[in-house]
């Protein structure tokens, strides 16, 4: 069984700083790990996947993430928000051997103060 | 360009009361399809996946049912509404090959209240 955690339900920046949500997960095998951004009131939004290769993954709107097999996470970052990425950010993993089954994290509220 | 519509934005129904909850994909053949549910300020839980007409699988009971009626459709529905069923309906679709949970694409959602 796959599980994924997120550290910190809330954090709040200013704009121009930059951004770090922590994410780490539990699972032995072949996994894919993503994130996705939720803005109230609307779906998710896909911002990033990894499965294998460069452990740093480029994003939309500057995001990226940082895989690390040894400390089990999948951390999302960027470097100077703006107050549009105020939105809650989830992480999701879904395992090879658990077929179409994401698993979501509690999910990371941004808020980007001006 | 793929599209997904999700109807109704938002309902207020009362406890004990049927409902039926919709999803359309256009511009995808042979997608897999999903029903996620989501608590106010909460996370995400699959309820329903679909990688074919007519088949639905079932992730978690929560007395709903979904079906497949068409390739491009997706329903959500119930007899009975209990209280419980309060919050944010999510339909997704993924590309439908092998490993395809990987990436999501979300409707806008269902704002469901139950009272």
């Amino acid at each position: 069984t796959q599980t994924v955690s997120q550290s910190d339900a809330h954090v709040t920046v200013f704009e121009g700083d930059s951004v770090e949500l922590r994410c780490n997960y539990s699972y032995g095998g072949s996994i894919y790990l993503s994130w996705y951004i939720q803005h109230h009131g609307h779906g998710l939004q896909f911002l990033l996947k990894y499965y294998s290769g460069n452990p740093v993954v480029q994003g939309v709107n500057g995001f990226e993430a940082e895989f690390s097999k040894s400390d089990s996470s999948f951390h999302l970052r960027k470097a100077s928000v703006h107050w549009s990425d105020s939105a809650v950010y989830f992480c999701a993993v879904s395992a090879s051997s658990a077929g179409n089954k994401l698993t979501f994290g509690i999910g990371t509220r941004v808020l980007v103060r001006p | 360009a793929q599209t997904i519509h999700q109807w109704p934005v938002a309902e207020i129904k009362a406890v004990g009361s049927p409902l039926s909850l919709g999803c359309t994909i256009k511009g995808k053949s042979s997608p897999n399809l999903y029903w996620y549910w989501q608590a106010t300020g909460g996370t995400l839980q699959q309820l329903f996946y679909s990688i074919t007409v007519g088949q639905v699988e079932s992730v978690v009971q929560l007395n709903l049912s979904a079906s497949r009626p068409k390739d491009d459709q997706f329903i959500l529905s119930t007899e009975k509404l209990l209280l419980s069923h309060s919050g944010f309906y999510l339909c997704a679709w993924s590309p439908g090959q092998a490993f395809s949970a990987e990436t999501l694409y979300f409707g806008s959602g269902t704002r469901l209240t139950v009272l």
